[in-house]
């Protein structure tokens, strides 16, 4: 079993959608979470951390739920430029930070 | 701000030649980081460094990959015999220990895209 899990989709929407990722850890000892962006052939670049009492950016919610280790990812009134790869990022402290990528979710947004 | 500087962009080798790959960090980002991201997958970390000391190398694949970041600035992935699988980008990422290694945002690179034939 993978540390860090995804459903890999792809999620297909239309603009204006809600549309939600979910995300499982297995290491209880998971300590930071991210949520990154990928698009086409680019590299990966953070969208937003996630906090233990939930965090918005905009169109964007992201929550954590350490009893159940998952974690979320909201995106409201997905726009044509959403579309992208959502990699889920956990970081656990083994004598020095080890960050561990999920194998992301891919996201199409269509007009 | 400069961003993370890698080269080359595209390197085609046939197996079981050797290969490089240079990385520049952001200046004044004491942890750098090694992935390797396959077609279709997330990135797996080869190596981590804090400063030139490697914090965790544990899915580096020893017997014909090295890496080394000497002055604790740029750092060099090699590959010595390539294989097929090794096909894949290569991105380099850094980070600032000044907010704290726990939430410190990781910068990528651009990549280099290996393809071995």
């Amino acid at each position: 079993r993978k540390e860090v899990e995804q459903d890999p989709g792809p999620f297909n929407v239309p603009e204006g959608a809600t549309v939600a990722f979910n995300c499982t850890y297995s290491n209880s000892a998971s300590q930071s979470f991210f949520w990154y962006r990928q698009d086409c052939r680019k590299e990966p670049k953070l969208l937003m951390s996630v906090y233990s009492s939930g965090n918005e950016d905009g169109r964007f919610t992201a929550q954590l739920n350490r009893a159940s280790q998952y974690i979320s990812l909201l995106i409201r009134d997905s726009k044509l430029s959403d579309s992208a790869t959502y990699l889920c990022v956990v970081r656990r402290n083994t004598g020095g930070f080890k960050t561990i990528f999920g194998a992301g979710t891919r996201l199409f947004v269509k007009a | 701000e400069a961003g993370v500087a890698q080269s080359p962009r595209y390197k085609i080798i046939e197996k079981r030649q050797s290969v490089a790959f240079w990385c520049n960090p952001i200046s004044g980002h004491a942890t750098l980081y090694w992935y390797q991201q396959i077609l279709g997958q997330g990135p797996k970390l080869l190596i981590q460094f804090q400063n030139n000391g490697v914090v965790d190398d544990s899915q580096l694949p020893k017997d014909r990959f090295s890496a080394e970041r000497l002055k604790g600035v740029d750092s060099t992935l090699k590959i010595q015999p390539a294989k097929l699988e090794d096909s894949a980008v290569y991105l380099c990422a850094s980070s600032s220990p000044l907010r704290g290694q726990g939430n410190s945002e990781a910068f990528f690179g651009q990549g280099t895209r290996l393809t071995v034939v």
